[in-house]
């Protein structure tokens, strides 16, 4: 499975929507963008993915490139309970689907 | 809707002790279940997963082993646990087939060797 690069840390005000990078370069045409996140001490709670068109749901929207090599995931309106270890992960759509966890993205939401 | 448990939430175990982690998944019927270790400060690791009843496949060369004695239960045991074994022990389900449906994780049991 691809490698994904995502910044280690980044603030976010309370109310504003928080945009997490994440880059792919190196993704196939049959693996698919996930993200996860993980609040302190609480197992990984899947939030979304996509392929290669953008999806949205409850919870955040997933913006792919038109090439496929970044994408960025957007709360829009960011709480305190948003405070979490954000993953990318990318991987192909098998019969059992194994995830590489990397560091993620820490997000600190802030009042 | 599906729901997934796992128990205990804290175990602290002596070194050379026995272990066994269960973990049930509800509303759903034959899923794909995995067992995920996270080190301190360290991203999550696949030690187990299987596709089926008594059907069990490693990641990982370790001391642990795991076992599905039933459609939506499964087991991650020691004979004799290691220090090296201390770990943040993650269940997750998926629906059958696979395909690029998600894994959802439960809330873990937190184990501690002394």
């Amino acid at each position: 499975d691809a490698k994904t690069t995502q910044p280690p840390s980044m603030d976010c005000a309370e109310g504003r929507a928080a945009n997490l990078p994440c880059n792919h370069s190196t993704i196939s045409g049959n693996e698919y963008v996930y993200w996860y996140r993980q609040i302190h001490s609480q197992g990984p709670q899947y939030i979304i993915h996509g392929l290669k068109n953008n999806e949205t749901n409850e919870m955040a929207s997933l913006i792919i490139t038109e090439d496929r090599k970044s994408s960025t995931l957007i709360l829009p309106h960011a709480t305190l309970r948003d405070t979490a270890v954000y993953y990318c992960i990318v991987r192909v759509a098998d019969s059992w689907g194994k995830l590489q966890f990397g560091a993620g993205t820490q997000v600190v939401v802030t009042p | 809707s599906q729901t997934i448990h796992q128990w205990p939430a804290t175990l602290v175990q002596p070194v050379g002790s026995p272990l066994s982690l269960e973990c049930t998944v509800e509303g759903t019927s034959n899923p794909n279940l995995y067992w995920y270790r996270q080190a301190a400060g360290r991203g999550l690791q696949l030690l187990f997963y299987s596709v089926g009843i008594g059907q069990i496949s490693s990641e990982v060369p370790q001391n642990l082993s795991a076992s599905r004695p039933q459609d939506r239960q499964f087991i991650l045991s020691s004979k004799k646990l290691l220090l090296s074994d201390s770990g943040f022990y993650l269940c997750a389900w998926a629906h059958a087939g696979g395909g690029s449906t998600p894994q959802h994780f439960g809330d873990g049991t937190r184990l501690s060797i002394l």
